[in-house]
């Protein structure tokens, strides 16, 4: 079955702390990935896409994440967390063929940003 | 631009009840995604409708049954309601089957 594993359940950084969020999806193809942001009482919220093409991913807010088909990855970065990037980030993968409509996500890593 | 929406936001029903939950989708978008994210977990798929059809179903019994209507809004029915259908629903739209997905504030169910 496909699946999507995050390395992480809490992280706890300081700001100006860089971050990276570990993401490995189980092979099964093409396969498209995403990262979702869920801060406190708010909705789920894309941060960032990989369809095809250039394997570094540029999102909002300052994310980044590379795609490395070799290692079944997709880590999510940013240089430099702020208090406002507390919340829980969600990786999910949506794999080409049958079943391609939905979206496989993990566990999700809570980030807790100390002021 | 109006997001998607979700109606109620939450939900207390008693085991065997019935409960039907409701989506409004993004504008100009067709198609619209029910994930189920119990407590602690990441959101499962429950089913997917494009253009009224189902058009894809995750590992849920039928007595999880949905809808789509001409205007893309969608309804997802869970009938005889179970102790561990406590979760928080969330509904997704996307401009078709291969696009990103946004996802709505979702509805609490609580079943006692």
């Amino acid at each position: 079955a496909q699946s999507v594993s995050q390395h992480n359940h809490h992280v706890i950084l300081s700001e100006a702390a860089s971050l990276e969020l570990g993401c490995n999806y189980s092979y099964g193809g093409t396969v498209n990935l995403f990262w979702y942001v869920q801060y406190p009482g708010q909705h789920l919220q894309l941060l960032l896409k990989y369809f095809s093409g250039d394997p570094l991913v540029k999102g909002i807010k300052g994310f980044e994440a590379e795609f490395i088909k070799s290692k079944f990855s997709f880590n999510l970065r940013k240089p430099s967390v702020q208090w406002s990037d507390t919340a829980e980030y969600f990786c999910a993968a949506r794999y080409s063929g049958a079943g391609s409509y939905q979206l496989t996500f993990g566990k999700g890593t809570k980030l807790s940003v100390i002021p | 631009e109006t997001g998607v929406t979700q109606s109620p936001t939450h939900l207390i029903k008693t085991r065997g009840q019935q409960v039907t939950l409701r989506c409004s989708s993004q504008s100009g978008h067709n198609t619209v995604s029910w994930y189920q994210q119990a407590l602690g977990q990441g959101p499962q798929f429950i089913f997917q409708y494009y253009r009224e059809e189902e058009n894809g179903r995750g590992n849920f019994p039928p007595r999880f049954s949905g809808l789509q209507f001409p205007n893309y809004s969608s309804e997802l029915n869970v009938n005889a309601l179970e102790l561990d259908d406590s979760a928080l629903y969330l509904c997704a739209s996307s401009q078709g089957v291969d696009y990103e997905q946004y996802f709505g504030p979702g509805t609490r169910l609580t079943v006692t």
